[in-house]
C-alpha cells in the first residue's frame, strides 16, 4: 500500500459545484496532514492545514478521519480560478518525520 | 523577491553529462530539500538538510549528490544523466526540520536526450 493515496481524477465540474476529494494514509502514527494546491507547470503551495477536529477556510473544508486514515477536502462554489491539482500531505513519523505527497487529483471548473 | 529560488529552470543535456542545479532561498529557514516530480506528477522526497546537515536520503542513485555550502542553498549535482532522470526537480525550505508550512521553488525541468 502506498503511503499516501488519492483518486487523480480528472474532476470536471461546472462553476458553482460542490466538490470533494479524498486522501487515504497508511502510517497510523501520523499526525500531521495538509492539503497543498499545484498549477499547471508550477511549484506546489500550502493550502491548508487539516486539524483533527475539522477546519474551513473560506470555501474550502477540510475533515481528518483517522479511524478510517483519510483526510478530505471540500470545496464549495466552485470558481475557474480553483481549477489546479491538489496534493494530499501527511506525515511519517518514523521516517524522520519526513512528508509524502499524494499523485495529487486534478480539478477542472468548466465555465 | 523571490523566496525560494532555482536555476535554471530549464536544462536540456544529453545522456552521459554531468549537470548541476543551484538553489537558494532567503527566508531564514533552517531545512531545505530536493524533490523530483516525474512525468506521472508523482512528488518524492530526495534528500533534506537541516542547518548544511544531510537527514534524510531517500534510496537515490548515487549519481545524485546534494551540497550545502550554507543552510541557505542547497545544490544538487548529478552525474552521468540517463533518460530516466528526465523529470521536474523542486528545492523546498521549511523554518524547521519539523515544519509543516515548505516553501517551494519553481522547478527546473531536466530532459535527458
Amino acid at each position: 500500500r502506498k503511503e499516501v493515496e488519492q483518486d487523480p481524477g480528472p474532476f470536471n465540474v461546472p462553476e458553482g459545484a460542490t466538490v470533494a476529494f479524498n486522501c487515504t494514509y497508511s502510517n497510523s502514527a501520523s499526525q500531521s496532514f495538509f492539503w497543498y494546491r499545484q498549477d499547471c507547470r508550477k511549484e506546489p503551495k500550502l493550502l491548508m492545514s487539516v486539524y483533527s477536529s475539522g477546519n474551513e477556510d473560506g470555501r474550502f473544508t477540510a475533515q481528518l478521519n483517522r479511524a478510517s486514515q483519510y483526510i478530505s477536502l471540500l470545496i464549495r462554489d466552485s470558481k475557474l480560478s480553483d481549477s489546479a491539482t491538489y496534493l494530499c500531505v501527511v506525515n511519517m513519523p518514523n521516517t524522520g518525520n519526513q512528508f509524502y505527497f499524494g499523485t495529487g487529483t486534478s480539478l477542472t471548473v468548466i465555465p | 523577491d523571490t523566496a525560494v529560488s532555482q536555476t535554471p529552470k530549464y536544462l536540456v543535456t544529453q545522456m552521459g553529462n554531468d549537470k548541476s542545479i543551484k538553489c537558494e532561498q532567503n527566508l531564514g529557514h533552517d531545512t531545505m530539500y530536493w524533490y523530483k516530480q516525474d512525468s506521472k506528477k508523482f512528488l518524492k522526497i530526495m534528500f533534506s538538510y537541516n542547518n548544511k546537515e544531510l537527514i534524510i536520503n531517500e534510496t537515490v542513485p548515487n549519481r545524485f549528490s546534494p551540497k550545502s555550502p550554507d543552510k541557505a542553498h542547497l545544490n544538487l549535482h548529478i552525474n552521468s544523466l540517463e533518460l530516466g532522470d528526465s523529470a521536474v526537480y523542486f528545492c523546498a525550505s521549511s523554518h524547521r526540520q519539523d515544519s509543516y508550512e515548505q516553501y517551494f521553488g519553481p522547478g527546473t525541468r531536466l530532459t535527458v536526450t
